[in-house]
């Protein structure tokens, strides 16, 4: 069984640049979430992809964008980069369902914004 | 109403000493109620986890007691070893579409030798 990756490992841009981070799901699970993980915070829900649409969003602004593929694996796609979205972007990915609420995260990237 | 408030921010406790994070919450739709480990340089992994059915939930030496009344939850590390040290975060979810998790703010936990 295959765990959750991530690409980039690290990746570092300048402000108003735009960003790709990859996740591939584990394998099984149908349902991948993103979050962002600030220095020495918790990590804050971005969206959810269920089966290739958005199922949910927290509190970002659209400039955060994603996609979820056949396959089930996803992108975060960031537009427009500000110094605060230097973070740690975590995807877990989970098996979609109204009882079942485990999810498996991956390694993360981390996002410098220079 | 969607915040988890943990504390405390850091503990240091000796091996084989008994850790203890607290953890509450204000919204009452929250009905999972995860622990996550994050060491540094990776993704949170799943401790243990509870629902709010029961008081409490035992896995090896992670323990959550769970307080509905108090809206309140913790996790307790008995005979806690070095290679426990680690950041612990508390999480609950609500049974929206997304079941997304709200995190607490995390505990840096460092067991002395």
């Amino acid at each position: 069984e295959t765990g959750v990756t991530q690409s980039p490992t690290h990746l570092i841009k300048t402000r108003g640049q735009q960003v790709t981070l990859r996740c591939s799901s584990q394998s099984g699970h149908n349902t991948v979430s993103w979050y962002q993980q600030a220095l020495g915070q918790g990590p804050q829900f971005i969206f959810q992809y269920y089966r290739e649409e958005e199922n949910g969003r927290g509190n970002f602004p659209p400039r955060f964008s994603g996609l979820q593929f056949p396959n089930y694996s996803s992108e975060l796609n960031v537009n427009a980069l500000e110094l605060d979205d230097s973070a740690l972007y975590l995807c877990a990915s989970s098996w979609g369902g109204v009882t079942y609420n485990e999810q498996f995260f991956g390694p993360g990237t981390r996002l410098t914004v220079l | 109403q969607q915040q988890v408030k943990q504390s405390p921010q850091s503990l240091i406790v000796q091996k084989g000493g008994i850790s203890i994070i607290n953890c509450a919450y204000e919204n009452t739709a929250f009905d999972y109620f995860p622990w996550y480990q994050q060491f540094p340089g990776k993704g949170p992994a799943l401790l243990i986890a509870i629902r709010p059915d029961v008081s409490e939930k035992k896995e090896g030496r992670f323990t959550i007691s769970f307080n509905k009344s108090a809206k309140q939850f913790s996790l307790h590390i008995m005979d806690s070893q070095p290679g426990d040290s680690a950041t612990y975060f508390c999480a609950a979810a609500w049974p929206g579409s997304a079941r997304q998790l709200t995190f607490g703010s995390g505990t840096q936990l460092t067991v002395l030798p």
